[in-house]
Parts: C-alpha cells; structure tokens; sequence
C-alpha cells in the first residue's frame, strides 16, 4: 500500500508571506505523479499543481511551487504572497498509472492553512 | 461545463435505512472513484471503476456497493445505514490513457449524516 504523511495538520500564515507545506510518501514505484489539492470551506477539490516524476525540473504554478526530492520522497507545496482566499485544507496526492494501483491517488490527511491579515 | 456531477448534497438518513448517492459526469471519462472524507482524515477509496460493467473494492468498500452500466453514471448504494457511515462522500472521474495526467475531476461531495 502506498502511504502518505502531512505532517503538520494545521499552519498559519500572515497575508503577503510564504508558507511551505510538507509531504513525505512512500512507494515502490518508478513513475508516478503528484499532486497537491486544495480544499475550502465550500468543500470542493481544486487541483493547485502537478509534478511528474520523471521530470527533475519543480512544477511551478503561478504563486504555487514545489520541492520535489524523489530519492527522498519528498513532495512540498510553496505558496508565495500568501492570500486570504488561500485559506484552506491542503491534501498531497501521490498517484499511479500503473498494476493494481492504476489510476487511483492517495491522499494524506492535509494540512489545514490559515492565512491571516 | 458540467463536469462532475455529485447528488444530493446534504442528506441525513436514520440507522438501517438505505439509500444511493449519484454520480455522473459528461466528459467520457473511463475512470470513475467513490472517496469518503471523515473528519481530520484525508479521502479514502470506496470503490471504483475503469469502465462500464468493471467495478473494484477500494480500501473502505464495507457497508457499500456500486455499479457501472453506463460511461456516465457510477451510483454508490448503502444498505443499513450506520453511523460510522457519517462522512462526506466524493465522486470523481480522470481520463484514460494518460490517466492521471490532469488528475481528477471532483464532484462538490455529499455530507451523509446518519442518526
């Protein structure tokens, strides 16, 4: 089974900073991709961004970056010029294309971030 | 631009009672998920599907059943409502081939109370 692990349940952040959120996971598996979701209080997923596995190079997205480490199976979120909006829990998602794991993500427990004035 | 479709959004059912939550989605995806969302915890999977006819436990299919006759539609069924089955439900569907390319597509989730 894949495992994955936030932890820190709950940052905060004062608006305009930057605010780094951690994931670990663990897996056998060569290729995959990860993803960070965001969700808040209207409880809807919204995907923030993707990175492949294979690619070395960190996915940015606008205000949104990560540091991914696949030796160490790192994966964490940087949110920069933090905003009230980004207020929210925040899921790392770790998924495979590929066996019985195929299609499927697995979520960690998140990470709740407030974003205070 | 539908997407995902996820019904009903609230419903609080007394212990034993069934009932079927609906997901359907207008994009031809091939996969569909059923995540629940227990309070503190992240999603895990119920069931899920990579076609019509082609259904799969998850990690929590107890307490549930599904079915996939059409591309479109991937009801999930509980039968004898539990408590522990107080959760929030998600639906979600990706494209095949590059299958998590974009990643998935969620429905808004059904909060399930059971009393």
């Amino acid at each position: 089974a894949q495992t994955v692990t936030q932890s820190q349940p709950e940052m905060s952040v004062q608006e305009a900073e930057t605010v780094t959120l951690s994931c670990t996971y663990d897996t056998s598996e060569n290729n995959y991709y990860l993803f960070w979701y965001k969700q808040p209080p209207s409880r809807q997923m919204i995907l923030v961004i993707r990175q492949e596995a294979y690619k070395q190079q960190n996915a940015t997205e606008n205000r949104f970056s990560v540091n991914f480490q696949k030796a160490a199976k790192s994966f964490s979120l940087k949110i920069s010029d933090s905003q009230l909006g980004d207020t929210a829990m925040y899921f790392c998602a770790p998924g495979f294309d590929r066996g019985s794991t195929l299609g499927r993500l697995y979520f960690g427990r998140g990470t709740q971030l407030t974003v205070w004035p | 631009n539908a997407g995902v479709t996820q019904t009903p959004k609230f419903r609080i059912l007394k212990i034993g009672q069934s009932m079927t939550l609906q997901c359907t989605q207008d994009m031809n995806h091939n996969y569909m998920y059923w995540y629940r969302q227990d309070p503190g915890m992240g999603l895990k999977l119920i069931y899920y599907s990579v076609g019509a006819g082609i259904t799969d436990k998850g990690e929590v299919p107890n307490g549930y059943n599904v079915s996939r006759s059409t591309t479109e539609d991937f009801p999930l069924r509980l039968e004898l409502a539990a408590p522990s089955q107080t959760s929030v439900y998600f639906c979600a569907s990706s494209t095949p081939g590059v299958v998590l390319g974009p990643g998935y597509t969620f429905g808004s989730g059904t909060r399930l109370t059971v009393v």
